[in-house]
């Protein structure tokens, strides 16, 4: 069974950093691109970032480029998304999701969230 | 960047009765290789989104059959033929043709009447 599972959430002061973690079981996770989707609170989805098989093709949105860093492990099926210079509009869950998105495995699994809260 | 626009944003719906959600995009998305990128995803109320529809029309394993998607270029369907009580949720588009960024519609929340 597909599992993933994020952690490192938390409430972080304006211009405070953070390191968000997934954790992937239950497929070959080297060969899946993975990527961030985060959701404000009552809000929609955003796609914030995208990272390769390998690692070295690497992708994101415009509102967080230059402030967040997407990064794998693939010897520890793990998923990360440094986060630095976090403002309020950051504050949302962020959701780990497989797939690479001119394939069938679009965006096919996600995981449970983790909230972030950006305020003083 | 692509933009998704979903309508309508709230769809009141009778037990068993169909619904059809609307989903288009401000320019084609069918891809240099011939495919169209247009997926739908299902947000049951505090639960993550899950991927009903992949590539306007193929259903994922586990979704039932009363749903279906359908369009082409830059006009998108999802319909549920008869909506049942664990289908309430937002509904959303997402664009992956012309990506990166990828892109969601707004979405679309069922309700029941």
């Amino acid at each position: 069974e597909v599992q993933l599972v994020e952690s490192g959430g938390g409430l972080v002061q304006p211009g405070g950093s953070l390191r968000l973690s997934c954790a992937a079981s239950g497929f070959t996770f080297s060969s899946y691109t993975m990527n961030w989707v985060r959701q404000a609170p009552g809000k929609g989805l955003e796609w914030v970032s995208d990272i390769s098989r390998s690692g070295n093709v690497i992708y994101y949105a415009d509102s967080v480029r230059g402030r967040f860093t997407i990064s794998r492990d693939n010897a520890k099926n793990s998923l990360f998304l440094q986060m630095n210079s976090l403002r309020a509009d950051d504050t949302a869950v962020y959701y780990c999701v497989r797939g690479y998105c001119t394939g069938t495995n679009c965006l096919d699994y996600w995981g449970q969230g983790t909230l972030v809260t950006v305020s003083s | 960047d692509v933009v998704m626009t979903q309508s309508p944003l709230s769809l009141p719906v009778t037990l068993g009765q169909p619904a059809s959600i609307s989903c288009r995009s401000s320019q084609s998305l069918v891809h240099s290789d011939g495919n169209t990128y247009l997926n739908w995803f299902q947000q049951r109320p505090g639960q993550s989104p899950r991927r009903l529809i992949y590539k306007v029309s193929n259903r994922d394993s586990g979704v039932p059959d009363r749903f279906s998607g359908s369009g082409s270029g830059t006009d998108f369907t999802l319909k549920i033929s008869r909506v049942e009580a664990e289908d309430v949720g937002v509904y959303y588009c997402m664009q992956a043709t012309h990506w990166p960024p990828l892109t969601f519609g707004g979405g679309t929340k069922v309700e029941i009447k």
